[in-house]
């Protein structure tokens, strides 16, 4: 157990909606990464937030964003779903806002019908 | 453009032999370097980590090693145990991991009895 927890587990939608995805990092961790991983695809970056802010951007659609809230938990925000982005979207954390080693959560399986 | 790469998708090894893994990338700001294993419906957990600065870190049965010059790395297994059977990310970094991780696809590593 990493310490980092995500919910939901699964999701199940349809196209055009709007999901939202939550994640808890480690205690003590300041920063959140969120990765993005399709069937065919390594993981992906998205965006990290660090202590609220947001530090660094990847391959983030403008269809997509998240938060980062005072008690540190993040949310990831999906509007407008299609269906290329059922994926795994997994959240992590680390200590410092330039760690090298980040914890993984389990994990949200999104599915867009 | 993928920078990160593991071209075996899947290796399988005796338990008790070793297991090499292979990784290879392409951008050379990459100053960090870590692997990663992932059991089915689990986030992935981080196993071991080398900086630019050294050619080889050890942790138990668990030794990576790095070739700066050819963009290379490896992750070497010693001796294989049935437990060690998941998928294997490569993972790289630069500015201290400032913009997220960029892994590999994976490698299913198989230990056969």
């Amino acid at each position: 157990d990493s310490g980092v927890t995500q919910t939901p587990k699964h999701l199940i939608t349809a196209t055009g909606q709007r999901v939202t995805l939550r994640c808890s990092p480690r205690s003590g961790d300041l920063s959140v990464y969120w990765y993005q991983q399709s069937l065919d695809q390594g993981l992906q970056f998205l965006i990290q937030y660090y202590n609220g802010e947001e530090r660094a951007k990847g391959n983030i659609l403008e269809r997509f964003s998240a938060q980062q809230f005072p008690d540190l938990h993040s949310e990831l925000n999906l509007s407008s779903l299609e269906l290329g982005d059922s994926a795994l979207y997994f959240c992590a954390s680390s200590v410092g806002g330039l760690a090298n080693e980040q914890f993984f959560g389990p994990g949200t399986r999104l599915t867009v019908l | 453009d993928q920078q990160v790469k593991q071209n075996s998708p899947s290796l399988s090894v005796q338990e008790g032999r070793i297991s090499i893994l292979n990784c290879d990338y392409t951008n050379s700001m990459f100053d960090y370097f870590l692997w990663y294993k992932k059991y089915p419906a689990e986030g992935p957990t981080f196993l071991i980590s080398i900086s630019s600065i050294k050619d080889k870190n050890e942790d138990g049965r668990f030794t990576v090693f790095l070739n700066k010059s050819a963009k290379h790395l490896s992750l070497h297994i010693v001796p294989s145990q049935p437990g060690d059977s998941a998928v294997y990310f490569c993972a790289a970094s630069s500015g201290g991991g400032a913009d997220g991780l960029t892994f590999g696809k994976g490698t299913h590593l198989i230990i056969q009895p």
